[in-house]
């Protein structure tokens, strides 16, 4: 166990729709990474945020939006979803931002867009 | 920009022997750090070990041993002694250790198969 929680673990939806994923990260962390894994894409970068301000964004779509809470959790928002939008979407934590801080992954929640 | 290639999309090793994991990579940083991840069939990624590109020995973590070959741009990944939990897929990453970034590049992976 990481110590990382993300609900829900499975989500499916349909076209069009809007979903909110939540990421709870390790006690004492203070910057969250989102990322998305596809069979197409692979794992992806999505955005990072450090106690509570974005830090960097990656491949994020403009349909695709974050933020971090001042209790350090985080929720990503996807709107207007697509089929290709189904993806297992990984939170992770780490302590800093130093560059070997280690990132502890969450479990993950798996989208189905129908 | 950073890039990571993991050549064998898929390995195979005997229960109790030690399998070799290729990871090259390519960036213009000058100072990075290498992760290697473990995915297993359940979905979650589980860290393993950490390479530092200044670090002067090889970074070791239980049965878990990283080949750091700077000159060469590789960081393969050594299990010894397999066990039939090992099999999972097996992620290589990288990122800047200075400059703003902070985001994890990974490879395609390679998925390992342990034989009883």
């Amino acid at each position: 166990d990481s110590g990382v929680t993300q609900t829900p673990k499975h989500l499916i939806t349909a076209t069009g729709q809007r979903v909110t994923l939540r990421c709870s990260p390790r006690s004492g962390d203070l910057s969250v990474y989102w990322y998305q894994q596809s069979l197409d894409q692979g794992l992806q970068f999505l955005i990072q945020y450090y106690n509570g301000e974005e830090r960097a964004k990656g491949n994020i779509l403009e349909r695709f939006s974050a933020q971090q809470f001042p209790d350090l959790h985080s929720e990503l928002n996807l709107s207007s979803l697509e089929l290709g939008d189904s993806a297992l979407y990984f939170c992770a934590s780490s302590s800093g931002l130093a560059g070997s801080d280690t990132q502890y992954f969450g479990p993950g929640t798996r989208l189905t867009v129908l | 920009a950073q890039k990571i290639t993991q050549t064998q999309p898929g390995m195979f090793v005997q229960e109790k022997e030690a399998v070799t994991l290729d990871c090259t990579y390519d960036t213009s940083d000058p100072s990075y750090g290498l992760f290697w991840y473990k995915q297993p069939s359940s979905g979650e990624m589980i860290f393993l070990i950490y390479q530092g590109s200044y670090d002067q020995q090889n970074a070791t973590e239980g049965r878990y041993s990283l080949n750091f070959q700077k000159a060469r741009k590789s960081a393969n990944l050594v299990i010894s002694a397999s066990q039939l939990g090992d099999s999972a897929m097996y992620f290589c990453a990288m990122r800047d250790l200075q400059g703003s970034a902070r985001q994890l590049t990974f490879g395609s992976g390679t998925q390992l198969t342990v034989l009883p």
